[in-house]
């Protein structure tokens, strides 16, 4: 199984502040399958990204993915006072089972 | 547009089986993965399993002794049942489908299992 590690736990920004995550994998993740979510309190994750870099349908430009292999990043360039949440990372590669990183909360300082 | 939505008793008592399907609008679930995700209340998200294609199944080990996720094509439906429930299978439970890197989700339901 392929544990994915998210740090930090939390993440205390300002509005207007970047906002830079991380999830590390416990073994490469084949062909990039990194996807990430947000959460907020009482709603299903929404697709941030997938691919590792391939931003999802409607999600603004200031989200971005990068990485490959076990490390991989989610920036958000500017924090928008609805982007504080809960963040998740996910890797569906080849390796089962699919698993899911413990979350990043991104809170307001 | 697709949309997914899950639906099940919201109660079930400890060792029974826990049943809910996802009723699927705007897709076809003859293709792709079709999977099932559930959250205990204040903590992380845990892939149960998949369905791809109606016909070949995976399971999360941690799971796969209880778990079942089978398709019905003329409801354009699928389905999972978790038999011997705890307490530590109250969550919400998601169903999801993945086509190529792109998932889109169901809003969840609660099971909470109590007596």
């Amino acid at each position: 199984e392929i544990v994915l590690t998210q740090s930090p736990g939390t993440l205390s920004l300002s509005a207007g502040e970047r906002a830079t995550l991380s999830c590390r994998a416990s073994q490469s993740v084949s062909s990039g399958y990194v996807a990430w979510y947000q959460q907020k309190p009482g709603q299903a994750p929404r697709l941030l990204i997938y691919g590792a870099s391939s931003r999802a349908t409607g999600i603004p430009d200031r989200f971005s993915g990068s990485g490959s292999g076990t490390d991989f990043t989610l920036t958000i360039s500017r924090l928008e006072p609805e982007d504080f949440a809960v963040y998740y990372c996910q890797q569906y590669g080849t390796s089962l089972p699919w698993t899911f990183g413990q979350g990043t909360k991104v809170e307001i300082k | 547009q697709v949309q997914l939505q899950e639906s099940g008793p919201g109660l079930v008592k400890p060792s029974e089986t826990l049943s809910l399907t996802c009723t699927v609008s705007g897709g076809s679930i003859s293709s792709y993965y079709w999977s099932w995700i559930r959250q205990p209340p204040g903590k992380g998200l845990e892939w149960i399993g998949y369905i791809y294609y109606t016909v070949s199944t995976n399971y999360n080990p941690s799971l796969k002794s209880r778990v079942s996720i089978s398709a019905d094509t003329s409801k354009n439906q699928f389905s999972l049942k978790l038999s011997s429930v705890t307490a530590a299978d109250t969550a919400v439970y998601y169903c999801a489908r993945r086509i190529g890197g792109v998932w889109n989700w169901g809003q969840g339901t609660l099971v909470t299992v109590s007596s």
